[in-house]
């Protein structure tokens, strides 16, 4: 049974750069998408970004110029970096495995870790 | 960008009864070269993380009760719980993978009356 586990720094200060991995265990990590989304406190989901085994990723626009996401498939495991927060990033952050096609591209997420919380503060 | 609506915001339903929940989008995510509605559902329980259950408009994710089902087509879609239980209060998200940005509806808050 795959899961995700992920990790990464809590609380920021404003201009900071927030760094978040998600480590995959007992599953493959290519012939999938590999997302990040993320939910502001008592709002909705927003998703930021894919990436698949090879490296491409693809970014919500809205976020874009701020957001990398990253792999090491020789640790299972891909990374997010948002820089220049503000209080605006302040959400729980959500890695997800997205299940994708051979020949058509989806993306809809079926297994998520539980979810890092990250506040902006000064 | 597609964007997705939810209706209504909050629902209270009779242990028992039928709850519906209903999701339109901005445009068509009915992807005409394999005759796919690119939709998923999602149920979101306080301090945990989505469940998928719905996906292709209409799919049950394994392990997913049969009470779940989803239906529509192009820009209307449905979740709809036959017999509401106990365990079913959540927050119940719609969201398109048609394309990127992928989008999520603002999600429908469900509770027992």
């Amino acid at each position: 049974q795959v899961q995700l586990q992920q990790w990464g720094a809590g609380l920021l200060k404003p201009s900071e750069t927030v760094s978040l991995t998600c480590v995959v265990y007992g599953g493959s990590f290519s012939g999938y998408y590999w997302n990040w989304i993320r939910q502001p406190p008592g709002k909705g989901l927003e998703w930021i970004g894919e990436l698949n085994h090879s490296g491409s990723t693809n970014y919500n626009p809205s976020l874009k110029s701020r957001v990398t996401i990253s792999v090491d498939t020789s640790k299972n495991h891909f990374s997010l970096k948002v820089s220049s927060v503000t209080a605006a990033d302040t959400a729980v952050y959500y890695c997800a495995r997205g299940r994708t096609g051979s020949y058509f591209h989806y993306n809809y997420m079926d297994v998520w870790g539980k979810g890092t919380t990250v506040t902006v503060s000064s | 960008d597609i964007v997705m609506t939810q209706s209504p915001d909050s629902l209270a339903v009779s242990l028992g009864e039928r709850a519906t929940i209903n999701c339109k989008s901005t445009q068509s995510i009915l992807y005409s070269s394999n005759n796919k509605n690119y939709l998923a559902w999602y149920q979101q329980k306080p301090g945990q993380p989505p469940k998928l259950l719905i996906y292709w408009a209409s799919t049950r994710e394994s392990g997913v009760p049969d009470r779940f089902s989803g239906s529509g087509s192009g820009t209307d879609f449905t979740l709809s719980i036959s017999s509401l239980q106990a365990e079913d209060v959540a927050v119940y998200y719609c969201q398109q993978y048609y394309t990127s940005p992928y989008s999520f509806g603002q999600g429908t808050k469900l509770e027992i009356k």
